[in-house]
């Protein structure tokens, strides 16, 4: 069965501090993303990666960074977190079909995070 | 610009009633595109996909959604809702050629007794 699992499923954490924010999943899949989820605006891609070491920008990646060392986990940093960081985070994965095209992404729990 | 919308925020309805929640598309060609539902406090479950080929996709939980390219949509339907359908559905949507998926803003359902 896919399993995406995150680290914390809430966490709170004060403004300025570095935060990480991991996830890991058990598929073998190639690709991994960051979403945050916030009421009316649906999910937004941060970052992505297919393949081990390597990253591209989403959508708003700005007070973002990333980090994929091993196949199976992909972390968020939050350099210096601020208020207007307070979301709810996904993480997903997807296997690579037919070369390079990619097929369903299969989502984590989330990690509902709060900075105060 | 690649785009999905969801109309509807909001949608209530009785328990045992039909359901559909609509989806829209904007992409140059016919883009991959997704269902996906949400419970309270969890991720997001895969209800179904539209690749290619039979325009009417079949998905878990009773859901099945058809793909109408002459209104750029791909709205979800049930026939008869269950109480435990109450969550937020999101569409969403990629180009053949990229690993990116656009989602909509989701539309809540809510299912009263």
């Amino acid at each position: 069965d896919v399993k995406v699992t995150q680290s914390s499923r809430y966490l709170v954490k004060r403004t300025g501090e570095k935060v990480f924010l991991e996830c890991v999943q058990d598929m073998d899949h190639e690709n991994m993303f960051w979403y945050r989820q916030d009421p009316g605006l649906g999910l937004r891609l941060i970052y992505f990666s297919y393949d081990v070491k390597m990253k591209e920008k989403g959508d708003i990646p700005e007070g973002y960074s990333v980090s994929r060392e091993k196949k199976e986990r992909f972390s968020l940093i939050l350099e210096s977190a601020s208020t207007n960081q307070t979301s709810m985070y996904l993480c997903a994965s997807s296997p690579v079909v037919q070369g390079w095209l990619t097929d369903t992404q299969y989502f984590g729990p989330g990690t509902r995070l709060t900075v105060l | 610009a690649q785009s999905v919308t969801q109309p509807d925020i909001h949608i209530t309805v009785s328990e045992g009633a039909s359901l559909e929640l609509r989806c829209n598309y904007s992409y140059g060609a016919t883009p991959y595109l997704f269902w996906y539902v949400q419970s309270p406090g969890q991720g997001l479950q895969l209800l179904l996909k539209y690749f290619s080929g039979d325009t009417l996709v079949q998905g878990i939980k009773g859901f099945e959604a058809e793909f109408k390219r002459s209104q750029s949509s791909f709205n979800l339907r049930k026939p008869s809702v269950h109480w435990s359908d109450a969550a937020e559905y999101f569409c969403a949507g990629r180009s053949y050629n990229t690993d990116k998926l656009i989602f909509g803003t989701g539309t809540r359902l809510q299912v009263f007794p």
